[in-house]
């Protein structure tokens, strides 16, 4: 089943603009994570966020949480070359369940 | 270094061969988790566990078999592989609730 969905979907951006994802879930969670992907290789686990808190902050990212909308975003300030990746968003609904949403693939033109 | 490590990293299998793909993890987590990824489908949870002994089916479990006898270890075993089972996998651990997983370098299967 799945639970986040991303949006959008593919994202193009220059070189030092500030790139927002969005992600929506459907059931109440116990946290949610973000994570990394660069083509094809393993994922990277980027920020999580308790479904007590309302935003959090890792460095350039940016994690907000709005549990009565079940939604989340991820805002990557700054953004450089090698932030060109995938991004999902997973949410834990306890015992340790990730579900994961379909990403967004993220561009940065130099 | 603290990591998840898969082998094989690629492997071509025939139909009904049966396979198994290991993972291992070096940072003594509890919680351990295996994955595939396909295009348009995203990364969908094959089967988890939250100790050893302790599995649990994921969303797609059928053709797929796992067993923890080791905490750090938590391969996955495909008893008679069909060309559906062709995908990327991904071994993911974490140490407590509330933190974030640690993923493997991938397993590109192919069922021919």
């Amino acid at each position: 089943s799945q639970q986040g969905e991303e949006d959008p979907q593919a994202l193009s951006i220059q070189e030092g603009e500030n790139a927002t994802m969005n992600c929506s879930y459907k059931t109440s969670i116990n946290n949610l994570q973000w994570y990394r992907q660069n083509s094809g290789r393993g994922l990277v686990h980027l920020i999580l966020i308790r479904s007590n808190e309302r935003e959090k902050h890792s460095g350039r990212l940016r994690v907000t949480l709005d549990t009565s909308k079940k939604s989340s975003s991820l805002l990557i300030t700054a953004s450089r070359a090698a932030d060109t990746a995938s991004y999902f968003c997973a949410t834990d609904g306890g015992a340790q369940k990730l579900v994961f949403g379909q990403g967004t693939r993220l561009t940065i033109n130099p | 270094e603290a990591q998840v490590t898969q082998n094989p990293r690629y492997l071509i299998t025939v139909t009904g061969k049966k396979l198994t793909v290991t993972c291992s993890q070096n940072m003594n987590h509890e919680y351990m988790s295996w994955y595939r990824q396909d295009p348009g489908l995203g990364l969908r949870q094959i089967y988890y566990s939250m100790n050893v002994e302790v599995t649990d089916k994921g969303d797609v479990p059928e053709g797929y078999k796992v067993s923890r006898k080791e905490k750090r270890n938590f391969p996955l075993i495909l008893e008679s592989p069909s060309p559906n089972q062709t995908s990327l996998y991904f071994c993911a651990s974490s140490g407590t609730a509330n933190y974030g997983y640690t993923f493997g370098s991938g397993t590109r299967l192919t069922v021919v």
